[in-house]
């Protein structure tokens, strides 16, 4: 069955700390990934997304996240967290092909905490 | 318009009552999606539209709820004789082309329902 899992439901980082949230999926074949945020009361803002070609992909907001098909992972990095960074991160898969339907399936979530 | 817009964005309806929640794509979006987020929950996938019909509905969790599109643009979802676990924020998202994970997705701030 296809899914996403996001391990970490709630994670709390300082201002200036790197952060890694983590993402792996399953799925019938190599899919299309995306890391979307959703600030409180707002939709979801795509950050980022991989389709093929290089597996380190750059984002917006000073994002990326790394392919590795070895591990079905689609971890999402920043160097240095902002306070404005406090969110609810959700990674996403989809299919790589022109199907009878193109939905994407979301993770549960990683709702991210900034200390000043 | 220039993104997609939900109205209303709070909705409260007492059990029992019908409800109808509106979603305005971006204009020129053949793509359309639905989909429920309840607290503490991911993403759930209600259906999916290009131009005016639906290939894949599979995520409509009973009859109670339908939805339509017309003139390829604005989409209604309908839930009848609302529940208490219909309460949840129901998001609507719009892509340029049926293959639509080629861009992702453009949400909506979506719609906050909540049966008393």
């Amino acid at each position: 069955a296809q899914s996403v899992t996001q391990p970490d439901i709630h994670i709390t980082v300082s201002e200036g700390a790197s952060l890694e949230l983590r993402c792996n999926y399953s799925y019938g074949a190599t899919p299309y990934l995306f890391w979307y945020v959703q600030s409180p009361g707002q939709g979801l803002q795509l950050l980022l997304k991989y389709f093929s070609g290089d597996t380190l992909v750059q984002g917006i907001k000073g994002f990326e996240a790394e392919f590795k098909r070895s591990q079905s992972s689609f971890n999402l990095r920043k160097p240095s967290v902002h306070w404005s960074d406090a969110a609810e991160y959700f990674c996403a898969v989809g299919p790589n092909y022109g199907g009878a339907t193109n939905k994407l399936i979301f993770g549960t979530g990683t709702l991210l905490a900034v200390q000043p | 318009g220039a993104g997609v817009s939900q109205s209303p964005s709070n909705k409260v309806t007492e059990k029992g009552k019908d409800v109808e929640l509106r979603c305005d794509p971006i204009s020129g979006h053949t793509a359309l999606y639905w989909y429920r987020q309840s607290l503490g929950q991911g993403l759930e996938f209600l259906i999916y539209f290009q131009g005016n019909s639906a290939p894949d509905k599979s995520g409509l969790p009973s009859d109670r709820f339908s939805a339509e599109r017309t003139g390829g643009s604005v989409s209604t979802l309908t839930i009848q004789r609302t529940q208490q676990e219909d309460s949840a924020v129901y998001l609507c998202a719009s892509s340029l082309v049926g293959g639509g994970q080629s861009y992702g997705y453009t949400f909506g701030s979506g719609t906050r329902l909540t049966v008393v």
